[in-house]
């Protein structure tokens, strides 16, 4: 257990509807990361927050947004949704920066 | 801007062998290096990392890793495969401190019986 939490564990839903993904970090981590794993496209980096402020933008699409809250969990937010945006999801937390301790992912599909 | 090389995204051994996975990687300060495994249907779990000091490394299950710097690689190995080592394995790079982290696109290890 990575103590980082995500719910929902699976989540199923249609083609241009709108959900948010949880993620609760490890007790006093500050960082919140966010990935989307798909077979086709492999491990991809989204975003990263630090202590509620943006601090690294990867691969994710305006659809797409997140947010960290002043009590350090974070949600992404995934709009319009389509077939493609059917994946795994995790979030990850560090604290020094350097080790990012994965939670166990929320499975997305969209129908 | 950094990257992670990982050779065969499927490498399959027999029980007892000799596992090695290969990951080069390219960073424009000295690197911090992971290996992380992700079992199915799980989350990724830090197998080992190296920041600075020694460049051998251990991690858990019996891994370790060498940072060869003249090679730029960070090759994973476990002397003896055991068949709960079947999962897929990442290697990542960072710049250190809060720097975005770059993991390859994985390698599926197979362990035949």
């Amino acid at each position: 257990d990575s103590g980082v939490t995500q719910t929902p564990k699976h989540l199923i839903t249609a083609t241009g509807q709108r959900v948010t993904l949880r993620c609760s970090p490890r007790s006093g981590d500050l960082s919140v990361y966010w990935y989307q794993q798909s077979l086709d496209q492999g491990l991809q980096f989204l975003i990263q927050y630090y202590n509620g402020e943006e601090r690294a933008k990867g691969n994710i699409l305006e659809r797409f947004s997140a947010q960290q809250f002043p009590d350090l969990h974070s949600e992404l937010n995934l709009s319009s949704l389509e077939l493609g945006d059917s994946a795994l999801y995790f979030c990850a937390s560090s604290s020094m920066g350097e080790t990012q301790y994965f939670g166990p992912g929320t499975r997305l599909l969209v129908l | 801007a950094q990257s992670v090389t990982q050779l065969g995204s499927h490498v399959s051994v027999s029980e007892g062998a000799l596992v090695l996975l290969r990951c080069n990687y390219s960073s424009s300060v000295p690197p911090y290096l992971f290996w992380y495994v992700q079992y199915p249907n799980q989350g990724l779990q830090l197998l080992l990392k190296y920041t600075t000091g020694a460049t051998l490394v251990k991690g858990i299950n019996g891994f370790e890793a060498e940072f060869k710097k003249s090679e730029t690689s960070f090759h994973l190995t476990k002397p003896s495969a055991h068949m709960s080592d079947a999962a897929e394995y990442f290697c990542a790079v960072s710049e250190g401190g809060y720097q975005k982290v770059t993991f390859g696109t994985g390698t599926k290890l197979q362990v035949i019986p």
